[in-house]
């Protein structure tokens, strides 16, 4: 069955390094999203994306992210310099075209800036 | 601003009893995802809804849209089914979700 991968699992950084992390959404998906979860709280959108643009970002996707699709496959999220409160779960997901609601999550990649 | 609201936000239960899990959704959401997220934090989607009822095995999840309220139900529940229900809302017009802050079910043996 076709899945979302996401790239790395767990990714350690020091606060202001620049983090891409990485994702390829199921290939004949064309909705894309991210989102991210700090610990104990609840999942938040960050970004949606489709036909190679931002289609909605919420408050917190400010200046210091960007997302990419930079070769057909792979849809990346990054942080330009992080700051200690980028620590969080980050998932991708992705839809098709067809169903307008159902999204299916990458396992998701657990940043953690020190 | 659109918001969902789930309850309770623990819930313990003894294997094989029936186990209800509520949401409720404010005007603006027109579906709901009903997502599995297992302790290692992956995600998986349960449900889709944008009206009646859904059955997949023991798990049944229904959607008042007048109300706007919807359930997630799961019969004879086993200790496998421990896991952080939540509930989506469609929100966006580009389909991201408005999550609701989950409910941790542990079934005991």
């Amino acid at each position: 069955e076709p899945e979302v991968t996401q790239t790395p699992s767990h990714q350690v950084t020091q606060m202001g390094q620049e983090v891409i992390l990485r994702c390829v959404p199921i290939s004949n998906h064309l909705y894309f999203y991210w989102y991210r979860q700090i610990l104990g709280q609840k999942v938040e959108f960050l970004v949606s994306f489709y036909n190679n643009e931002i289609s909605e970002k919420s408050e917190i996707f400010d200046d210091q992210f960007s997302v990419e699709r930079p070769d057909g496959s792979n849809f990346t999220l990054k942080i330009r310099s992080t700051k200690l409160e980028d620590s969080a779960m980050y998932f991708c997901a992705s839809r098709d075209r067809v169903s307008r609601y159902e999204q299916y999550f990458g396992p998701g990649t657990r940043l953690t800036v020190t | 601003k659109n918001e969902v609201e789930q309850s309770p936000q623990n819930l313990t239960a003894q294997e094989g009893e029936f186990i209800t899990i509520n949401c409720s959704y404010s005007v603006g959401i027109s579906a709901l995802h009903w997502l599995q997220q297992h302790p290692g934090g992956g995600i998986v989607s349960l449900f889709m809804l944008s009206s009646g009822k859904k059955k997949h095995g023991r798990l049944i999840a229904t959607i008042n849209i007048q109300e706007k309220h919807s359930s997630l139900h799961i019969t004879a529940s086993h200790p496998r089914d421990s896991a952080v229900y939540i509930c989506a809302g469609l929100g966006g017009s580009q389909g991201n979700l408005i999550f609701g802050k989950g409910t941790k079910l542990s079934v005991k043996p």
